[in-house]
């Protein structure tokens, strides 16, 4: 049963710390993508990767991280340089040769 | 600067009646265009899609509405259903000048979907 798994589903952090966000896909995907949504937005991208070892900054990257060594994972760290941490981070992917994006279920990052 | 615009924060419309929601552009690059349905703290699933080439696609009681010259596009879903209850994001694609997109995505703002019995 392929799909995209992100976890934790919930996460708390103190202001300072780095932490880093997990997503996993066993679609046998290339791309991949990571966007945050705040109330009331719409989904903003923070970076994607076509293939591995290659990933490029999207719209909102400041404070953020990402690194690509397997095909199947693309880790996000939000680090304490985000002035705004606290949100919905979805990851995405997708196949070559195709346009729609499949999600994950989503964590729900807050900066306490 | 929001290229992709739903500005009905919300609809609500009575199960069995059509529900129709909307999404302006103001790109003309843009080339293929996406649904997307959201449940609260959950990630979005594909619902349909359409490209620049066509003015309609219909997929069961979904139907997406493409005006280019109006930069505007529409899905409709009839008839409607409680479990139509979501979020409802449009999303579009934009070509670069080179012709590739790294299928990047700008998204709008959503739309809440309410379905009453």
């Amino acid at each position: 049963d392929g799909g995209i798994t992100q976890s934790p589903k919930y996460l708390f952090r103190k202001e300072g710390q780095n932490v880093t966000l997990s997503c996993e896909q066993n679609l046998n995907h290339d791309a991949m993508y990571w966007y945050r949504q705040d109330p009331g937005q719409g989904l903003r991208l923070i970076y994607y990767s076509q293939i591995v070892n290659d990933f490029q900054k999207g719209d909102i990257a400041e404070g953020y991280s990402v690194s690509r060594e397997k095909k199947e994972s693309f880790p996000l760290t939000v680090t304490s340089a985000q002035k705004n941490p606290t949100a919905f981070y979805l990851c995405a992917s997708r196949r070559q040769g195709t346009d729609t994006q499949y999600f994950g279920p989503g964590t729900r990052l807050t900066v306490l | 600067d929001q290229q992709v615009k739903q500005n009905s924060p919300s609809l609500s419309v009575q199960e069995g009646r059509i529900s129709i929601l909307n999404c302006d552009y103001t790109n003309s690059m843009f080339d293929y265009f996406l649904w997307y349905k959201k449940y609260p703290a959950e990630g979005p699933t594909f619902l349909i899609s359409i490209s620049s080439i066509k003015d309609k696609n219909e997929d069961g009681r979904f139907t997406v509405f493409l005006n280019k010259s109006a930069k505007h596009l529409s899905l409709h879903i009839v008839p409607s259903q409680p479990g139509d209850s979501a979020v409802y994001f449009c999303a579009a694609r934009l070509l670069n000048a080179g012709g590739t997109s790294y299928g990047k995505l700008t998204f709008g703002q959503g739309t809440i979907l309410t379905v009453h019995p």
